[in-house]
């Protein structure tokens, strides 16, 4: 069965420091993975998604993922956080029939 | 402009009483999707179809009841067998169930408040 672990649920950077999100998976299979952004309510938006490619995916708005098989690892990353980027951020894993399993979520905080 | 449309964006209910939420998409999409979204919480999927007058249950359906009669909509209604209705509701399309990697696009929620 397919699983989501968000590893923090509150992070809190500084304007054009860097952000690190964290996201563990669990699958049975080569997984299709997401990250989904949602500003306060609103619906989710799709920042990328990794689909057995390229294990380093570029996304939106400066946003980036590596997916790591080793560590069943999916870190979002961004180098220079801005005060637009507060929301909140999903991982996600899709099982089979695109059946999507999201993680809890991690509430970003970005501070002048 | 292509997207998905949700109504109400907000909804009062008392108990006992059932309500019906809208989801509309001219994406020309063959999969939709119901989420319910709780605070601290991930989305849960309640049901989905991959093709009109088809639907299966989510992981979470109990309470709740769909069709599809047309492409383009996929109305949820939840009903008063539902415990703990006040939610807030997402609905999803995608282009189709499979494979995997297909995108879900996602509405702008219906807030549900059980008063």
């Amino acid at each position: 069965a397919q699983s989501v672990t968000q590893l923090d649920s509150h992070v809190s950077v500084s304007e054009g420091t860097p952000v690190l999100l964290r996201c563990n998976y669990s699958s049975s299979y080569s997984p299709s993975l997401f990250w989904y952004v949602q500003h306060p309510n609103k619906g989710l938006q799709l920042l990328l998604k990794y689909t057995s490619a390229a294990t380093l995916v570029k996304g939106i708005n400066g946003f980036e993922a590596e997916f790591k098989k080793s560590e069943t690892s999916f870190h979002l990353t961004k180098p220079s956080a801005h005060m637009s980027d507060a929301a909140e951020y999903f991982c996600v894993v899709s099982s089979g029939y695109n059946k999507l399993i999201f993680g809890a979520g991690t509430r970003l905080a970005v501070h002048p | 402009d292509g997207g998905i449309t949700q109504s109400p964006k907000y909804l009062f209910r008392k108990e006992g009483q059932n309500v019906t939420l809208s989801c509309e998409q001219n994406l020309n999409h063959d999969a939709m999707y119901w989420y319910r979204q709780d605070p601290g919480q991930g989305l849960r999927l309640i049901y989905y179809s991959q093709i009109v007058n088809d639907f299966q249950k989510g992981d979470i359906a109990e309470g709740y009841s769909v069709s599809r009669e047309k492409k383009e909509s996929f109305p949820l209604t939840v009903t008063s067998a539902q415990k703990n209705p006040t939610a807030f509701y997402l609905c999803a399309s995608s282009a189709s169930i499979a494979p995997a990697g297909n995108e879900q696009f996602f509405g702008p929620g219906t807030r549900l408040t059980v008063l």
